[in-house]
């Protein structure tokens, strides 16, 4: 089966720290894995990563993803309070259906 | 692009209920929608895939006659709650996927409350 293990669960920050969050994951068949941003709605879509050692970048946001040893990072630089929220990361493990497989997320409370 | 629209954003209704939610894609054609059920500070948990035309596939445990799904165009989803009751309250969220390339998109949820 399927398993993707976020850490930290919770992290408290300042304004303009620089976090990295983490996901492991265990999979039978690699297709993908997501990163998404969840507020008090759903998730909003960052990050699609297929393959190892590319770094995807937009902003402050930057994912990497490794897949030999099976984990990838979620780093933001210069928080700032608008990033707080629950990032959660997926895993697509193929197949005919494309369903994600989700971690249980990272709570990330940035403090001015 | 990839936008994903959910209706209702909220529900408040009596026990017995019979409740539909709407699931569009509105600048795509979605090839899979899928639904999903998020409780209080947990991650979301997968429901059923959705396939245009065809009877959607639920998870294990996950009761069909209790949440029917219609999957009717390439852009419209809909789930209903047949006689709701109180545990069926949650936080329910689709997506939709338009090739196995891209994304997931999700839509912005639908809080469901039963008295």
């Amino acid at each position: 089966e399927d398993k993707v293990v976020q850490s930290p669960l919770s992290l408290v920050v300042h304004e303009g720290d620089t976090v990295t969050l983490n996901c492991s994951y265990e999979v039978t068949n690699f297709r993908s894995l997501l990163w998404y941003k969840q507020e008090k709605k759903a998730p909003t879509f960052l990050f699609m990563l297929t393959s190892s050692g590319i770094e995807k970048k937009s902003g402050r946001l930057s994912s990497i993803l490794d897949k030999k040893e099976l984990f990838s990072i979620l780093n933001i630089t210069a928080t700032q309070t608008g990033d707080s929220a629950v990032y959660l990361c997926a895993l697509n493990s193929g197949g005919s259906n494309y369903k994600l497989t989700f971690g249980k997320g990272t709570l990330l409370t940035v403090n001015p | 692009g990839a936008v994903v629209s959910q209706h209702p954003s909220w529900v408040i209704c009596k026990s017995g209920t019979s409740v539909k939610i709407e699931c569009r894609s509105l600048d795509f054609q979605a090839t899979t929608m899928f639904w999903y059920r998020q409780f209080p500070k947990q991650s979301l948990m997968l429901m059923a895939t959705s396939n245009e035309g065809s009877k959607a596939t639920y998870e294990q445990g996950v009761e069909k006659d209790k949440f029917l799904i219609n999957h009717a165009s390439l852009t419209l989803s809909t789930l209903t709650v047949t006689s709701a009751h109180p545990e069926d309250s949650s936080f329910y969220i689709c997506s939709a996927i338009e090739d196995s390339n891209q994304p997931q998109h999700f839509g912005d949820g639908t809080r469901l409350s039963i008295l």
